[in-house]
């Protein structure tokens, strides 16, 4: 596509509730990434693939978060026993190489 | 946790006047690139300056990159009320790909 595409745009789970987003990356883009943005800061690194490989996962904050990419295009950002901590707009990227990311809209994530 | 630091954090101009944020960072670095993110939108992609340039220009723009003190500047000239936007900079620690973001400094442009 033309851009980054990521769903839902908005999501509201309840607390201990599972939930996945989706982002479809620009086509050919071997490089993806996930952000994580809390409000009023700025984005945090959270996981980065080539292809299908996840070569870094250091900035998952913990077990419940895990990312996949298994045909080396859409990948998906599986929360786990949302907690409320865990609200934030999560954003992913992709990249021919490893800079000048185009980012997606973003997906808005509220736990009540 | 965040490796650049914008400066200031908020800045409200009028419009036609210049808007100008700084950025601070800790370690040495390949590139730094500036994003602007609209409210409630994604970050698109501005300006990028390598760490053996010191100055670049595109359009309105002006981005200027000081090594030695690790620090880097935005201009933007003749604002717009559309340039009101929240704005990052985003550095990478030499030899990876992983791109630390600053805090950002959120302009607003009156008009």
């Amino acid at each position: 596509g033309a851009g980054v595409s990521q769903s839902p745009r908005y999501k509201v789970a309840k607390r201990g509730q599972d939930v996945a987003l989706r982002c479809d990356p620009i086509s050919g883009h071997v490089s993806l990434f996930w952000y994580q943005q809390a409000l009023g800061q700025g984005p945090e690194f959270l996981t980065y693939f080539q292809n299908e490989a996840q070569l870094d996962k250091s900035g998952l904050p913990s077990d419940r978060f895990f990312a996949e990419r298994p045909e080396g295009s859409v990948s998906t950002l599986k929360i786990q026993r949302t907690q409320q901590e865990d609200s934030a707009v999560y954003l992913c990227a992709s990249s021919l190489s490893t800079w000048g990311y185009t980012f997606g809209s973003g997906t808005r994530l509220t736990v009540v | 946790s965040q490796q650049g630091e914008e400066d200031p954090q908020a800045l409200s101009i009028q419009e036609g006047e210049n808007a100008t944020m700084n950025c601070s960072y800790k370690t040495s670095i390949n590139n730094l690139q500036w994003y602007r993110q609209n409210s409630g939108r994604g970050l698109v992609h501005l300006i990028l300056i390598r760490s053996n340039e010191r100055e670049k220009h595109s359009g309105r723009l002006r981005v200027t990159l000081d090594t030695s003190k690790k620090s880097s500047s935005l201009l933007i000239t003749a604002s717009r009320a559309a340039d009101t936007a929240s704005y990052f900079c985003a550095t990478d620690a030499s030899g990876t790909y992983k791109y630390i973001f600053g805090t950002g400094t959120r302009l607003k442009v009156l008009a």
